[in-house]
């Protein structure tokens, strides 16, 4: 079954405006991670925010977490169209090595 | 540094034959998974491996098989093909839980006839 789940599904924006998206998830956590993947290509690592931290920041991106909520969103600000792509959180569940992922945010960047 | 490497990239079988989707990590990472990427289904963890010689059950292990014989590799055996194992798969490997993300391979696509 999924961990993650983010929302929205799909998401349309133009060019300059900031682009959010959610994760929530079921069970506890040691840490959470987003990734992008543009169309036809393999995931890239963008951000991984441990339990103990509430933000973290990588260049225009911002990642909270709330882990009283099961819930972590993922702000992308001042948008590029190359930021079009989709986007996915992944946690893990401790006491394994597993990590699963979510359905993932398809994210369109409009120039 | 060619980071994580899967082969073939495209592939095509026909029902009940048997492959191994190969993949490689240079990097000297210890966790290695593979995962299948279906429409609307995000990605699914299939099996994954915290070093050679150990591995584990994902969330669809059933007609897969897995081994890690070194650090460097973790190759995908499909034991008798079906249409419904047509999907993307992906390889990956990061240094341990926690520590880091996971880098990903490119992918291979699978069709099932």
């Amino acid at each position: 079954s999924q961990q993650g789940e983010e929302d929205p599904q799909a998401l349309s924006i133009q060019e300059g405006e900031n682009a959010t998206m959610n994760c929530s998830y079921k069970t506890s956590i040691n840490n959470l991670q987003w990734y992008r993947q543009n169309s036809g290509r393999g995931l890239v690592h963008l951000i991984l925010i441990r339990s103990n931290e509430r933000e973290k920041h990588s260049g225009r991106l911002r990642v909270t977490l709330d882990t009283s909520k099961k819930s972590s969103s993922l702000l992308i600000t001042a948008s590029r169209a190359a930021d079009t792509a989709s986007y996915f959180c992944a946690t893990d569940r401790p006491g394994t090595y597993k990590y699963i992922f979510g359905t993932g945010t398809r994210l369109k960047v409009l120039a | 540094n060619a980071g994580v490497t899967q082969t073939p990239k495209f592939q095509v079988l026909k029902t009940g034959q048997s492959m191994t989707l190969q993949c490689a990590q240079d990097m000297n990472h210890e966790y290695m998974s593979w995962y299948r990427q279906d429409p609307g289904m995000g990605l699914r963890l299939i099996h994954y491996s915290v070093g050679a010689g150990i591995t584990d059950q994902g969330e669809v292990p059933n007609g897969y098989n897995v081994s890690r014989s070194t650090t460097e590799d973790f190759p995908l055996r499909l034991l008798s093909a079906a249409p419904s194992q047509t999907s993307v798969y992906f390889c990956a490997s990061s240094r341990g839980q926690g520590r880091d993300g996971y880098t990903f391979g490119s992918g291979t696509r699978l069709t099932v006839v």
